[in-house]
């Protein structure tokens, strides 16, 4: 069975860092596509980086500079180092599998989120 | 980065109706877009990938199409479960992965 379970949200202070992780289970992380997408309260989905097989890694202009997506294949993890952090990267934080076949591509399996709040 | 809009923002239906969400895009993605239902509280979960090809499991009430600029999805008999807040994706890998603002589907 696929699982994806993150951790690692807190209250932290403008300014404050961060760092969340997803510990699957039920496929080998390395071998996928992963990403991190985040939801303000209230608010729509907001896609946050990905890093691809390879280790290629894009991010979102609104996190570049201050976010950092990483993955430990050992511990079958992916991080999200988050530095700078500012009130409106208050948001619940999930983890994703990217499907991608036959050049398609899609964010197939979820983690249930963890809530990181910015506030003094 | 492109700029997906979602029309409408809400709507209102009754259990049976037929339901179209639209999706346009702010320069062409070919098809490279995706679909997702969420319920509230809940993840994400991806209904259509590739515009149009129905993820493993979903039931066959959902269809997505187009290409380009314009994409919509379609639930041809609404159900119960369908009451959700649908968002469509942008999944060409070389551009930022956006999603649209948000569908919210609600019991008339």
């Amino acid at each position: 069975e696929v699982q994806l379970v993150e951790s690692g949200g807190d209250l932290v202070q403008p300014g404050g860092s961060l760092r969340l992780s997803c510990v699957v289970s039920g496929f080998t992380i390395n071998t996928n596509y992963m990403s991190w997408v985040r939801q303000a309260p209230g608010k729509g989905l907001d896609w946050v980086s990905v890093i691809f097989i390879g280790g290629s890694i894009y991010y979102a202009d609104s996190v570049k500079g201050r976010f950092s997506i990483s993955r430990d294949s050992s511990k079958n993890t992916l991080y999200l180092q988050m530095n700078s952090l500012r009130a409106e990267d208050t948001a619940v934080y999930y983890c994703a599998r990217v499907l991608f076949t036959s050049g398609r591509l899609g964010f197939d399996h979820w983690g249930q989120g963890t809530l990181v709040a910015v506030s003094s | 980065d492109i700029q997906l809009t979602q029309s409408p923002s809400f709507l209102s239906a009754s259990v049976g109706d037929r339901v179209t969400i639209t999706c346009r895009a702010s320069e062409g993605i070919s098809n490279y877009l995706a679909w997702y239902q969420q319920k509230p509280g809940k993840a994400p979960k991806l209904l259509i990938y590739g515009a149009s090809t129905l993820q493993s499991g979903v039931p066959s009430r959902f269809s997505g199409s187009g290409s380009g600029t314009e994409f919509t999805l379609t639930i041809s008999s609404l159900q119960p479960e369908d009451f959700a807040t649908y968002y469509c994706q942008q999944v060409d890998v070389y551009r930022a992965l956006t999603f649209g603002g948000g569908t919210k589907v609600e019991i008339k």
